[in-house]
């Protein structure tokens, strides 16, 4: 059984279009999380939601919005995407605060 | 702001000890990590000590705290192949505002 799993694994879009990301978690978290990882490994944290509530906001810009329908899902919104966005995006849930667990990631490439 | 630095590669033979090194800012920490993640893979927690606490070992990692120097390193006995990988310090205050490292690259050389 996956724990925190995403789609999808690779994506693919030209430079203006919209996408999400999707993210589920069945470990009954309370908390999610969006972190981003450049290619030079470097990991940020974008967003956590607590019980639907947007708890952490780092200063990512407004194009990308969480969007979390149920405790268990957690989904990223990416509006008018650039170049700069192409990264691998993780999707995270912790219940315990020492223990997170990611998801496989989404490989983001813009063109 | 918080900051964690990590030196971001490291080579050892099969079967030596592995001493990965981490510092951070943050003195209000009270969560200290370590990760792995093996390529085209998400981060895995390897393991975790409070702040409160100096040594953490579990089999093969120990993880030591210096929190006077906010020194944190993770030893990994007879290290294998299987383990070379990127290992990420982060730290938390309470599982808030997570702040990871840039990674330590480990190549293991057969």
């Amino acid at each position: 059984d996956t724990a925190v799993s995403q789609t999808p694994k690779y994506l693919v879009t030209q430079m203006g279009n919209d996408k999400s990301i999707k993210c589920e978690q069945n470990l009954g978290h309370d908390t999610m999380y969006w972190y981003k990882q450049d290619s030079k490994k470097f990991l940020k944290i974008m967003f956590s939601y607590n019980n639907k509530e947007l708890i952490i906001n780092e200063t990512v810009p407004n194009r990308f919005s969480p969007k979390s329908p149920d405790k268990a899902h957690l989904n990223l919104h990416i509006n008018s995407l650039e170049l700069g966005d192409s990264a691998v995006y993780f999707c995270a849930s912790s219940q315990k605060a020492y223990e997170q667990y990611f998801g496989p990631g989404t490989r983001l490439t813009v063109t | 702001g918080e900051d964690v630095e990590q030196s971001l590669f490291l080579s050892v033979r099969e079967g030596d000890s592995s001493v990965i090194n981490c510092t951070y800012t943050d003195s209000s920490s009270t969560y200290l990590y370590w990760y792995k993640q093996e390529p085209g893979a998400g981060l895995q927690l390897l393991t975790y000590i409070f702040s409160n606490m100096d040594m953490k070992q579990d089999q093969r990692l120990t993880v030591l705290l210096n929190k006077k120097d906010k020194h944190l390193s993770l030893r990994i006995a007879d290290t294998q192949t299987g383990d070379s990988a990127i290992y990420f310090c982060a730290e938390s205050m309470k599982g808030q505002n997570f702040v990871f490292g840039p990674g330590t690259r480990l190549s293991v050389l057969p």
